[in-house]
């Protein structure tokens, strides 16, 4: 069975913080891993895919990695505005059915 | 503008009063999918449609429905609420999926917030 697991579970930045959201996953033969941005009342937004480890993908504040067991979502000099819930999900070989994790909540005080 | 929408937004309903909530995309995806999501447990899929007339179910299927008849829209329906599918749900699309390949990521809809009561 697929796990994934986030931490940490809330995260409290200031603007200018940088630091790191982890995602620790457990699947049999990685199709791919989504980050996803989740703003309160909204659906998930689309951020990054990676596919295989030493995978690396940018995108303004944001940077995604990805090792055989874990993914890192780093946010460099953070705003107010980075503040969501970011979400990390994996699918396997053979699976159409993803598996998210419970979420990090950050919150970026100015 | 590509978009994935869902009707209602927000429904409040009483036990066993059957519901469909709606999802439409326009971006010719042949995957689509239903989610809902609940305080500490994340996103679940409930069922997943590969093409018109082709769906099977998710990890949490008990209680619901759905079809597509159409590429563009994928139902779900809702026969005999409880109280323990009040929930938030999303309506995802995605474009072709290969079992063997890289899959590719989900566009999601606003969300139906459900109350049965």
């Amino acid at each position: 069975e697929d796990q994934v697991t986030q931490s940490p579970e809330a995260l409290r930045l200031q603007e200018g913080e940088s630091s790191s959201l982890n995602c620790s996953y457990t699947v049999s033969g990685l199709r791919g891993l989504f980050w996803y941005r989740q703003d309160p009342g909204k659906g998930p937004e689309f951020l990054f895919t990676l596919y295989s480890a030493g995978e690396e993908k940018e995108k303004e504040r944001l940077k995604a990695t990805l090792t055989k067991k874990e993914s890192f979502l780093h946010i460099t000099a953070p705003k107010p505005e980075d503040s969501a819930t970011y979400l990390c999900a994996v699918r396997s070989g053979g699976s159409y059915i993803p598996t998210f994790g419970r979420g990090t909540s950050l919150i970026v005080h100015p | 503008e590509a978009q994935v929408t869902q009707n209602p937004r927000y429904l409040i309903t009483v036990t066993g009063k059957k519901l469909t909530v709606t999802c439409s995309q326009n971006m010719n995806h042949e995957y689509m999918s239903w989610y809902r999501q609940d305080p500490g447990l994340g996103l679940r899929q409930i069922y997943y449609s590969m093409n018109v007339e082709v769906t099977d179910k998710g990890d949490v299927p008990e209680g619901y429905k759905v079809s597509r008849k159409e590429k563009r829209n994928f139902p779900l329906i809702l026969e005999s609420p409880s109280p323990n599918q009040t929930s938030l749900y999303f309506c995802a699309s995605s474009p072709h999926v290969v079992r063997t390949g890289p899959y590719n990521e989900q566009f999601f809809g606003p969300g139906t917030r459900l109350t049965v009561l």
